[in-house]
């Protein structure tokens, strides 16, 4: 079975600063692994994903997150907090061969002024 | 393009009473999704389609109903309210390939008192 852990309910950052969100999954066969946001009162939107190939994925916004399988993670990253950016984050994974997402728990950014 | 519309968009029920969430998509994606979501908790799979006429179980499957007669529409019918289905429920669809991302309504907000 497949899961994810993403590690922090709540991170508040300053404008500016940088954003870094956690992100550790595992799977028994190689995994495609997704980012989504949701903003207030709004459904999931994609933010990036790995499938295959350059382990390093950049999304939409200015986010980007880097595949690393000798840690199991997938940590999402944004070198300046701006204001826009307070939503909830979810890590998701699926199996490569697989037609059903796995969701992490959720991770809820505020930004301070 | 409307998307992934969900309707209602907040439902009260009582315990017992019977109700379904509906969720219409015009992108013609073969596959559809229920999550719910619940805080803290991500969001989990309760049931999904990959086409017309074919249903299948997700992870928490239990108290719901669905069933899928056209592309287009795929509701979800709860039997019997209990408390533990006050959730905030959202509707998906995807092209079906390996990469491909999740469109999602913007979510049915249900209580059951």
């Amino acid at each position: 079975a497949q899961s994810v852990t993403q590690l922090g309910s709540h991170v508040s950052v300053s404008e500016g600063a940088l954003v870094l969100l956690r992100c550790n999954y595992s799977s028994s066969v190689p995994p495609y692994l997704f980012w989504y946001v949701q903003y207030p009162n709004q459904g999931l939107q994609l933010l990036l994903k790995y499938t295959t190939g350059a382990t390093l994925v950049k999304g939409i916004n200015g986010f980007e997150a880097e595949f690393k399988k000798s840690e199991t993670s997938f940590h999402l990253t944004k070198p300046s907090a701006h204001m826009s950016d307070a939503a909830e984050y979810f890590c998701a994974v699926r199996k490569a061969a697989g037609n059903k997402l796995t969701f992490g728990g959720g991770t809820r950014v505020l930004v301070k002024p | 393009n409307a998307g992934v519309t969900q309707t209602p968009k907040f439902r009260i029920l009582k315990i017992g009473q019977s109700m379904t969430l509906q969720c219409a998509q015009d992108m013609n994606h073969n596959y559809m999704y229920w999550y719910r979501q619940d805080p803290g908790m991500g969001l989990k799979l309760i049931y999904y389609s990959v086409g017309a006429g074919i249903t299948d179980k997700g992870e928490v499957p239990n108290g719901y109903n669905v069933s899928r007669s056209t592309t287009e529409d795929f509701p979800l019918r709860l039997e019997l309210a209990a408390p533990s289905q006050t959730s905030v429920y959202f509707c998906a669809s995807s092209t079906g390939t390996l990469v491909e991302k999740l469109f999602f309504g913007s979510g049915t907000q249900l209580s059951v008192l």
